[in-house]
């Protein structure tokens, strides 16, 4: 079955520490693996987007991912958290044979902390 | 540019009456999606248009919901009747039919049935 499983439900930081958000998929085939995030009272903006071109993927205000098909993983980092970071993060996944339809993961609340 | 509008923002209704949320895409996107997001989870896509015919809505509850959208620009949802488990929050999104794995969301309306 094709899945995806976001690890954190939350997790806190500490401003201009790295970030860590994890994500795995389960499927068969590589799919399309994309980063949103939710901030309070605001809509779901796409952050960053892998489409099997580079394995490492840079998005807006200096997130990134590396997309590493032998684990499975679609990992979002950031090296220095800003207050401003802290929002939602859902990891995205369009599986091979599903159309264009967005599978959610969960969802990561990322707490920044002064 | 102008977002994804959708109005209500928040709507408190009891159990098995109705309730209808109105969204109104970028202009010119051709692509309109309805969500649903339960707290604690990822959104769900609901149902999916292409202009104004429907592309996907097999997670669609026919029994008490229906979407149109007339003229293929905006659309409204609606819940008759409703019931506790539909408690969430109702996002719209549109997209450009040649990259629709960009999604561009509202605010959302948050119902809460009583």
């Amino acid at each position: 079955a094709q899945s995806v499983t976001q690890l954190d439900s939350h997790v806190s930081v500490s401003e201009g520490t790295p970030v860590l958000l994890r994500c795995n998929y389960s499927s068969s085939y590589s799919p399309s693996l994309f980063w949103y995030v939710q901030h309070p009272n605001k809509g779901l903006q796409l952050l960053l987007k892998y489409t099997s071109a580079a394995t490492l993927v840079k998005g807006i205000n200096g997130f990134e991912a590396e997309f590493k098909k032998s684990e499975t993983s679609f990992h979002l980092t950031k090296p220095s958290a800003h207050m401003s970071d802290a929002a939602e993060y859902f990891c995205v996944v369009i599986f091979t044979g599903g159309g264009n339809k967005l599978t959610f993961g969960t969802g990561t609340q990322l707490k920044v902390e002064l | 540019e102008a977002g994804v509008a959708q109005s209500p923002r928040y709507k408190i209704i009891e159990k098995r009456q109705s309730v209808a949320f109105w969204c109104n895409p970028i202009s010119g996107h051709a692509t309109l999606y309805w969500y649903q997001q339960i707290l604690g989870q990822g959104p769900k896509l609901l149902i999916q248009f292409q202009n104004n015919g429907v592309v996907d809505d097999s997670q669609l509850p026919k029994d008490r919901f229906s979407a149109e959208r007339l003229k293929g620009v905006d659309s409204t949802l609606k819940i008759q009747p409703a019931k506790l488990e539909d408690s969430a929050v109702y996002l719209c999104a549109s997209s450009t039919t040649t990259v629709s794995y960009e999604q561009y969301f509202g605010p959302g309306t948050r119902l809460t049935v009583t």
